[in-house]
């Protein structure tokens, strides 16, 4: 069964600061990998998503992460943080094809963005 | 607007009593699932339906009961409520090109 993994439960920033955030999954066979982002009070919301391709995925306002396929890895980073990034961090994996289907998230980082 | 409906948005239950939270989409989307967001705990995977008739259990299946007899709807049910079921529901659809939307939540409180 896939799992995934987010090391930083806590990140707190300065504005201007760069963020990067670990995920890294567990499963043998092909996935595909979502950063998602839960503002305070809101739903969940996609920053990016990938599938295959160029392992390196730019999403919304100014996120990226980069797939790292020997190191079961997909971390998220932006360069400058703004303080309205400020936001629950959910990495996501889902395997590919099979017959569950079922997407698997990491327990999640709190960032904090100091104006 | 397309997407994932959740109702109610708050609910307040009473140990042992028995509720209903529903999720509708309509787009079409074969795949559904309900996840519970807990502090420090992410997202866990309660059920999911791959398709109008079939279910299965997800993570954290006890306590919740789901069916599926449509596609636009996947409704979970809580037969006896538990003060450990107090959390915030997500329910969640997803397309053929993997991307999964997201309802707006339902923050439950059993007392």
């Amino acid at each position: 069964a896939q799992s995934v993994s987010q090391h930083n439960h806590h990140v707190i920033l300065s504005e201007a600061a760069s963020l990067e955030l670990g995920c890294n999954y567990s499963y043998g066979g092909t996935v595909n990998l979502f950063w998602y982002v839960q503002y305070p009070g809101q739903h969940l919301q996609l920053l990016l998503k990938y599938f295959s391709g160029d392992p390196l995925v730019k999403g919304i306002k100014g996120f990226e992460a980069e797939f790292i396929k020997s190191k079961f890895s997909f971390n998220l980073r932006k360069p400058s943080v703004q303080w309205s990034d400020t936001a629950e961090y959910f990495c996501a994996v889902n395997a590919r094809g099979g017959a569950t289907n079922k997407l698997i998230f990491g327990t999640g980082t709190l960032l904090a963005v100091q104006p | 607007n397309a997407g994932v409906t959740q109702t109610p948005k708050f609910q307040v239950l009473k140990t042992g009593q028995s509720m209903t939270l529903q999720c509708a989409q309509d787009m079409n989307h074969e795949y559904m699932s309900w996840y519970r967001q807990d502090p420090g705990m992410g997202l866990r995977l309660i059920h999911y339906s791959v398709g109008a008739g079939i279910t299965d259990q997800g993570e954290v299946p006890n306590g919740y009961n789901v069916s599926r007899s449509t596609t636009e709807d996947f409704p979970l049910r809580l037969l006896s409520a538990a003060p450990s079921q107090t959390s915030v529901y997500f329910c969640a659809s997803r397309g053929l090109t993997y991307g999964y939307t997201f309802g707006s939540g339902t923050r439950l409180t059993v007392v």
